[in-house]
């Protein structure tokens, strides 16, 4: 049974870097084709893919965003750490973790139950 | 970049088939994914690969893919179908591109 769980802070001020941790089991980030990536929600709207991380350390970033984002794993922990630097107040909203596989016939099939970050002074 | 467009919203009548489209140049070359995700919840997996379910999946769910419009059927539509939609595709330029959302409406 995979399950993913989001972690960090509920509160973080302008300019502050957030660091948020998906820990993950049920499966392996050193099995081949699997990826785990980074979706976030601002309240009241669409989802907003983020970044990618794959078994074999390959990583993908939002065009957008890029210059802000750092995706790492853990594979003996089992988890994997997103970090936006020079975070802002439209940066608030519902932060995701979901299992994929490589390819782009793949979904995201198992999503984390998401953590709100809210970014205010 | 690739965009995909959806309604913000559909209306259907309980016990009527809904449909949801998701629009994109030649998605139908594209492998759509779609979510459902209902208030306060996370997203869930509904359809992937254009028309396939996931296991726990009603068969009311089905999908379609041609030309330009991907499209979630939902038939005999339920309350409990009430929900935001979501399509999803991968593209070269941005890897993953989500739609903007639909929110379904059953009266």
């Amino acid at each position: 049974q995979i399950t993913l769980k989001e972690s960090g802070p509920t509160l973080v001020k302008p300019t502050q870097t957030l660091t948020l941790t998906c820990t993950f089991s049920g499966f392996s980030l050193s099995t081949s084709g699997v990826g785990v990536g980074w979706i976030r929600q601002p309240p009241g709207k669409a989802l907003e893919w983020l970044a990618f991380i794959y078994w074999d350390d390959d990583k993908r970033y939002s065009p957008s965003l890029k210059n802000r984002l750092t995706i790492t794993k853990d594979t003996s922990k089992n988890q994997v750490v997103l970090t936006m630097t020079n975070m802002d107040p439209v940066d608030t909203a519902t932060y995701y973790c979901a299992h994929s596989r490589e390819g782009s016939s793949w979904p995201f099939d198992y999503w984390g139950q998401g953590t709100l970050v809210t970014v205010s002074s | 970049s690739y965009e995909l467009t959806q309604p913000l919203s559909v209306s259907v009548a309980l016990g009527q088939t809904a449909r949801i489209t998701c629009g994109g140049n030649n998605i139908g070359s594209k492998n759509v994914h779609w979510y459902q995700q209902k208030p306060g919840q996370a997203p869930v997996l509904v359809i992937y690969r254009d028309s396939n379910r996931p296991s726990g999946i009603p068969e009311r769910f089905s999908g379609s893919n041609s030309g330009n419009t991907a499209t979630l059927t939902i038939s005999r539509a339920q309350a409990g179908d009430e929900a935001d939609y979501y399509c999803q595709v991968w593209d070269s330029s941005t890897p993953v591109i989500f739609g903007g959302g639909t929110k379904l409406t059953v009266l």
